[in-house]
């Protein structure tokens, strides 16, 4: 079953400028994750944040947590077209080595 | 950063014939790996968790006669899609972690699945 929800579903933005994708899940959890994935590919995890950190950059993106609310936001600032892919936000439950993951954005940066 | 290797990419198949994904971690042990299958356009489902040594545990409504799954070492985990039907194409992906707790997780290349 799925975790999380992300919206948007899909996103289309000029490169440049900020994409911001949100994740809502419903339980408690050790960590939130952000994986990236190329079309027809694996993933690529992002960055991910422990339930006691409020946020966390990495390079251009930039990843909150609100635990109070049971979501996260990522931020990616002044996009690229090689941006261009879809983001899932996975969480990792308490004790609980698998992942779940959120359904996902789809983000297209056009040049 | 830790690599996963998943093999075949692609692999196209018969009704009824069965087809084995390999996953590999290359350059640590994981004691446990995890199996997910995506739809076109869609998220990642947990098929079901990898455990080196004993079975695996499946995720509620996966038939495990139909997705035979052994990992019978700790860098080796195989998925086989036993009795394969057109509605089984999909792409599967396995991923592992190295440890416990905080980090992340690697995942293979994935494999497109055809059944014809």
């Amino acid at each position: 079953s799925q975790q999380g929800e992300e919206d948007p579903q899909a996103l289309s933005i000029q490169e440049g400028e900020n994409a911001t994708m949100n994740c809502s899940y419903k339980t408690s959890i050790n960590n939130l994750q952000w994986y990236r994935q190329n079309s027809g590919r694996g993933l690529v995890h992002l960055i991910l944040i422990r339930s006691n950190e409020r946020e966390k950059h990495s390079g251009r993106l930039r990843v909150t947590l609100d635990t109070s609310k049971k979501s996260s936001s990522l931020l990616i600032t002044a996009s690229r077209a090689a941006d261009t892919a879809s983001y899932f936000c996975a969480t990792d439950l308490f004790g609980n080595e698998k992942l779940t993951f959120g359904t996902g954005t789809r983000l297209t940066i056009i040049p | 950063g830790a690599v996963v290797s998943q093999h075949p990419s692609r692999v196209i198949c018969k009704s009824g014939t069965s087809v084995k994904i390999e996953c590999r971690s290359l350059d640590f042990q994981a004691t446990t790996m995890f199996w997910y299958r995506q739809f076109p356009k869609q998220s990642l489902m947990l098929m079901a968790t990898s455990n080196e040594g004993s079975k695996a545990t499946y995720e509620q409504g996966v038939e495990k006669d139909k997705f035979l799954i052994n990992h019978a070492s700790l860098t080796l985990s195989t998925l086989t899609v036993t009795s394969a039907h057109p509605e089984d194409s999909s792409f599967y992906i396995c991923s592992a972690r190295k440890n416990r707790g905080n980090t992340e997780a690697f995942f293979g290349q994935g494999t497109r699945l055809t059944v014809v």
